[in-house]
């Protein structure tokens, strides 16, 4: 199956400093990146999708200066928290999705295994 | 847009018997309904999927059943076992648009 990438997986950092995240599809071109933002039991919240190529789409509220999304390549998406403060400590996943193919008949997103970002 | 709701939030089975979770989805444009398994401190896996046009799916000890009409999927999974413990999330989607459940958080007691 399709295989997704996330690094890193921990990360903690200070106030007021800026944290990178990547998203790498590595079996698959994904033109298509999903960020997402899961609280403690909470579900998972779309941020933004990224085409590659263009500018991301954020969702409502989510501030895109403050969450800057890069999808460069077809592998690879990358999301900046910056200048983070405490509260932006949370579960970040990343999903793909690319052209029809064997990663992608339909809608079918696949998941990296999240990066836990904790802003002391 | 679409809104999704699961229930039930919690479910706690003997080892063997079934459980069922059961979602309902707002938007009638939604063509794709997958279902998510999420182990703590991971990112979701996908299990299982169905689509628009089909009404019932099955793998193994799991299976989906999907009614357009009501606009309500369910994930039903037998002889359950205590490695099925996880929260398990529904979603519907339609192209670009996932949009997930609360999550079932269901415990398989031994």
């Amino acid at each position: 199956g399709a295989v997704v990438s996330q690094h890193p997986s921990r990360v903690i950092c200070k106030s007021g400093t800026s944290v990178k995240i990547e998203c790498r599809s590595l079996d698959f071109q994904a033109t298509t990146m999903f960020w997402y933002r899961q609280f403690p039991k909470q579900s998972l919240m779309l941020m933004a999708t990224s085409n590659e190529g263009s500018k991301a789409t954020y969702e409502q509220g989510v501030e895109k200066d403050k969450f800057l999304i890069n999808h460069a390549s077809l592998t690879l998406s990358t999301l900046t928290v910056t200048s983070a403060h405490p509260e932006d400590s949370s579960f970040y996943i990343c999903s793909a999705r690319g052209p029809s193919g064997a990663a992608s008949s339909y809608n079918e997103q696949f998941f990296g295994p999240g990066t836990r970002l904790t802003v002391l | 847009g679409e809104n999704v709701e699961q229930h039930p939030s919690t479910l706690s089975v003997q080892e063997g018997d079934s459980a069922v979770i059961k979602c309902t989805y707002s938007d009638s444009a939604s063509n794709y309904f997958p279902w998510y398994k999420q182990e703590l401190g991971k990112g979701p896996q996908l299990i299982i999927d169905i689509r628009s046009n089909v009404g019932e799916k099955k793998d193994q000890r799991i299976a989906v059943t999907l009614n357009k009409t009501a606009k309500h999927f369910s994930l039903h999974i037998t002889e359950t076992q205590p490695e099925d413990s996880a929260v398990y999330f529904c979603a519907a989607s339609e192209h670009n648009d996932m949009r997930f459940g609360a999550g079932t958080r269901l415990t398989v007691k031994p």
